[in-house]
């Protein structure tokens, strides 16, 4: 079993609409969550981490954590072409060990 | 710019080649690590320092030998690889903390063609 699930994508989206990222994740004592994004041939950026159940909000995104579904998610509003990108969903399951899903690839058309 | 720099940005090498990856970070952070991503597979962790110790190994082959003379700079010395090993490799390095765990950030990566 995977340690962090993504759907490979791609996810299409219209611009403006609102683009909706899902990870999934197996170990319970997991306690904090990361989304990164990583275009073609560059390098994982961080967007957003999250510690608690609940949303965090920052500019566009929008992350969600629920614990007892061992679920993240990141909702980005507005979508535009430059979103257009892999969204990486990481898990810290002990002390700076960092697992990564395979990413879900996400395109914005105009 | 993240504040985490590798060199060389691309590399080409032969099964017989010893070739070095360097990797500095400029954010004061205290702890390192290499990854390893290829072609539809997640970020493979492959070692971490944790203040210039290393604390994880990921059943790395011995043809990977990663050193980390201070808490700034981090290599990965390359020895008779297989082109398998082909991927890009990335460096990260976070504030070290115990808990909950800190963010990492990533420099550009070494992309590592091994003929």
């Amino acid at each position: 079993q995977k340690e962090v699930e993504q759907n490979s994508g791609p996810l299409s989206v219209p611009e403006g609409a609102i683009a909706s990222l899902n990870c999934t994740y197996s170990d319970r004592g997991s306690q904090s969550f990361f989304w990164y994004r990583q275009y073609s041939g560059k390098s994982p950026e961080l967007i957003m981490f999250i510690y608690s159940n609940g949303d965090k909000e920052d500019g566009r995104f929008t992350a969600q954590l629920n614990k007892a579904s061992q679920y993240v998610s990141l909702l980005i509003r507005d979508s535009q072409p430059s979103d257009s990108a892999t969204y990486l969903c990481a898990v810290n399951t002990g002390f700076q060990k960092l697992v990564f899903g395979t990413g879900t690839r996400l395109l914005v058309s105009p | 710019e993240t504040g985490v720099t590798q060199t060389p940005r691309h590399l080409v090498m032969g099964m017989t080649n010893k070739k070095s990856l360097k990797c500095e970070q400029h954010l004061g952070h205290n702890a390192m690590y290499w990854y390893k991503q290829s072609a539809k597979k997640p970020l493979e962790l492959m070692f971490v320092y944790s203040l210039e110790e290393r604390v994880e190994n990921n059943s790395v082959p011995s043809r990977f030998s990663p050193e980390c003379p201070n808490s700034s700079h981090l290599f990965l010395h390359l020895h008779t690889l297989q082109p398998e090993d082909s991927a890009l490799y990335l460096c990260a390095s976070s504030q070290d903390k115990t808990g909950a765990g800190e963010t990492q950030y990533f420099g550009p990566g070494t992309r590592l063609l091994v003929l």
